[in-house]
């Protein structure tokens, strides 16, 4: 089945607790994404990744990492977390290295930090 | 830099009823326009999306769309909702390697 899987889908932590969240795709897509969504705010993009080891800032990055090492894993890396960031997080990922494509997104990380 | 408004954070719609949900878009160039909905606990779901030609675009799910360049609109319509289509819905633009999403809609379907 066709799919982005991430993990954990549920995350509390304290500040300062370096983390990471996981994302996988199965599908072969070169483009991935990162988003935060907040109550009226909708989707904001953190970090998008056109192909391996090629990524960079979307409209929110601040506080955050990312890495592209391989084509199917896109973590998201907060290395000292804070209580703004308590959100939740979607990845998604497209067929090519263009926005025109339809997103596929996965089911969600919802992180509280204390 | 492109923006995306959704004027209603909220709208109840009974069943059977039409709907319509607004979306105003700010960008310079031709844009490329999505609408996805979220069910609750859920990620988001590609209803249609407006690259170029016809200016009505038809979705899954009954929906469709008009991109109104003057207006700088894309809103989304439903002839007659059903209690399954309460969700959020949101309204993206694409740019260069961007997509910015508006605050989205919550829509509620009363019986």
């Amino acid at each position: 089945e066709a799919q982005v899987t991430q993990n954990p889908r549920y995350l509390i932590t304290v500040t300062g607790k370096k983390l990471t969240v996981t994302c996988s795709q199965n599908m072969n897509h070169e483009y991935m994404s990162w988003y935060r969504q907040d109550p009226g705010l909708g989707l904001r993009q953190i970090y998008y990744s056109m192909n391996v080891e090629v990524t960079d800032k979307g409209d929110v990055p601040e506080g955050y990492k990312v890495s592209r090492k391989e084509k199917r894993n896109f973590p998201l890396i907060l290395e000292s977390p804070s209580p703004n960031q308590t959100s939740l997080y979607f990845c998604a990922s497209s067929f090519a290295s263009g926005i025109r494509y339809e997103q596929y997104f996965g089911p969600g990380t919802r992180l509280t930090v204390t | 830099a492109q923006s995306v408004t959704q004027p209603d954070i909220h709208i109840t719609v009974s069943e059977g009823a039409s709907l319509e949900l607004r979306c105003n878009y700010s960008y310079g160039a031709t844009p490329y326009l999505f609408w996805y909905v979220q069910s609750p606990g859920q990620g988001l779901q590609l209803l249609l999306k407006y690259f170029s030609g016809d200016t009505l675009v038809q979705g899954i799910k009954g929906f469709e769309a008009e991109f109104k360049r003057s207006q700088s609109s894309f809103n989304l319509r439903k002839p007659s909702v059903h209690w399954s289509d309460a969700a959020e819905y949101f309204c993206a633009v694409a740019a260069g390697n961007k997509l910015t999403f508006g605050g989205g809609t919550r829509v509620l379907v009363k019986p």
